[in-house]
């Protein structure tokens, strides 16, 4: 069974830093998604960054990158010069490619950018 | 109307009640799922439908009821619910067989 870990459940940065939240998963697959999801206070969750797991290049969007670990089963999103905007809960996600959509979500960590 | 669309936007009832949430998605898409989200806890995938057929119901309840009349529109039909079934009730869809998923605003519920 595959397993999505996070293991801060709340981060605060300040207003134009640097912040990194951590996942960690488990499965024994080796064709596979990760995605990292944010959801804002008004709950509509949104598609932040995703990454393949057979490109070994870190995929990146504007102020967001991860950092993806394969071996090591590590996922981490970093984001850049954080803005008020930004203060959501994020969710990191798994998914098996090819089998029928489904996801596997972590716990969440709920990040405060502070001005 | 673009994205994916859930109404009520909150709903409050009662254990005896009977009610239904609607989701509706407006991409094209072809697989549609319902998730529970309750406080602290990842979120709960609960039914998917591809194609217009459920190929996963993870052992919830049968007092939660889904139904996907097409592949632009999907049901949870709601009877006899407890307190602990208060939650966000988060709709999403994607194209079959892919992971990314696009996710409605969700549906407040509680249960007294």
């Amino acid at each position: 069974a595959q397993t999505v870990t996070q293991s801060q459940p709340e981060m605060s940065v300040q207003e134009a830093e640097t912040v990194t939240l951590s996942c960690t998963y488990d499965t024994s697959e080796n064709n596979y998604y990760l995605f990292w999801y944010k959801q804002p206070p008004s709950r509509q969750m949104i598609l932040v960054i995703r990454q393949e797991a057979y490109k070994q290049q870190n995929a990146t969007e504007n102020r967001f990158s991860v950092n993806f670990q394969k071996a090591a089963k590590s996922f981490s999103l970093k984001i850049s010069d954080s803005q008020l905007g930004d203060t959501a809960m994020y969710f990191c996600a798994f998914g098996i490619y090819n089998q029928g959509g489904k996801l596997i979500f972590g716990q969440g960590t709920e990040l405060s950018v502070k001005p | 109307e673009t994205g994916v669309t859930q109404t009520p936007r909150h709903l409050v009832m009662g254990m005896t009640n009977k009610k239904s949430l609607k989701c509706e998605q407006h991409l094209g898409h072809n697989a549609m799922y319902w998730y529970k989200q309750s406080a602290k806890k990842p979120l709960e995938l609960m039914f998917v439908y591809s194609l217009e057929e459920r190929v996963e119901n993870n052992s919830v309840p049968s007092r939660f009821s889904p139904e996907c009349p097409n592949s632009s529109h999907l049901f949870l039909h709601l009877h006899t619910l407890q307190p602990e079934d208060s939650a966000l009730y988060l709709c999403a869809s994607s194209q079959a067989y892919s992971n990314e998923q696009f996710f409605g605003p969700g549906t407040r519920l509680t249960v007294l």
